[in-house]
């Protein structure tokens, strides 16, 4: 079956670092993607992996570990503006996205 | 820059009643899907359209919803009759093509909320 796990809720304090981890089991894995929603908004693409590794976009950085089923997206410098959802999704080898129910962030000063 | 389209925004509605979702993906897209998200969850996948044809339409409950794409341009998504346990958010997305992926080539609509009393 497929499965894809990640913490329901993170709290992290404006300036610092985040790390928020996902875990998927798979069948067949054609990327591992990263979503940012915020309350009531639809969810906006923030990073894609498909090798293992470190993608870094600006403040933004995302890892994969294929043979771990085991993924990161990590967040420098906080703002109040990251307070948001954020939805780890792989693509089976339908090229159907698997969706985790989200984590949120919440951000305090 | 090119959007998905989707219409209404909100839409509260009384059970047992009828209710429709259009959305318009970006022009060119083969690939529509529509989404239920409700909250606190993950988007779950109602039904895939590679153009005109439905790809996948295993999660929709078809005693109640159902969803074309005629055309296979714009997509209507239909509820009859609603039940309390449909509120949630109704994503549209598309995306240029299916088979091979690039990464962040899916685009989302704003999403149709439902309510249902």
């Amino acid at each position: 079956g497929q499965n894809i796990d990640q913490p329901t809720e993170m709290t992290a304090t404006e300036g610092a670092i985040v790390q928020i981890n996902c875990t998927y089991q798979t069948s067949g894995f054609n990327g591992l993607f990263w979503y940012q929603q915020h309350a009531g908004e639809a969810p906006t693409f923030l990073s894609y992996n498909v090798l293992d590794g470190l993608e870094e976009k600006g403040r933004f950085s995302s890892f994969l570990s294929r043979s771990k089923g085991y993924s990161y997206l990590l967040l420098k410098e906080l703002q109040m503006k990251d307070s948001a959802s954020y939805l780890c999704a792989h693509m089976d080898s339908n090229y159907q996205l698997i969706w985790g129910a989200g984590t949120k962030l919440i951000i305090k000063p | 820059e090119a959007e998905v389209a989707q219409s209404p925004r909100y839409k509260i509605t009384e059970k047992s009643q009828a209710v429709a979702f259009w959305c318009d993906p970006i022009s060119g897209h083969a690939t529509l899907y529509w989404y239920r998200q409700i909250l606190g969850q993950g988007p779950e996948l109602l039904v895939q359209f590679q153009d005109e044809s439905v790809v996948d339409d295993s999660q929709l409950p078809k005693d109640r919803f159902s969803a074309e794409r005629l055309k296979g341009v714009d997509s209507t998504l239909k509820i009859q009759p609603a039940e309390l346990g449909d509120s949630a958010m109704y994503l549209c997305a598309s995306s240029p093509r299916d088979g091979y992926f690039s990464g962040n080539t899916i685009y989302f609509g704003e999403g149709s909320w439902l309510t249902v009393v």
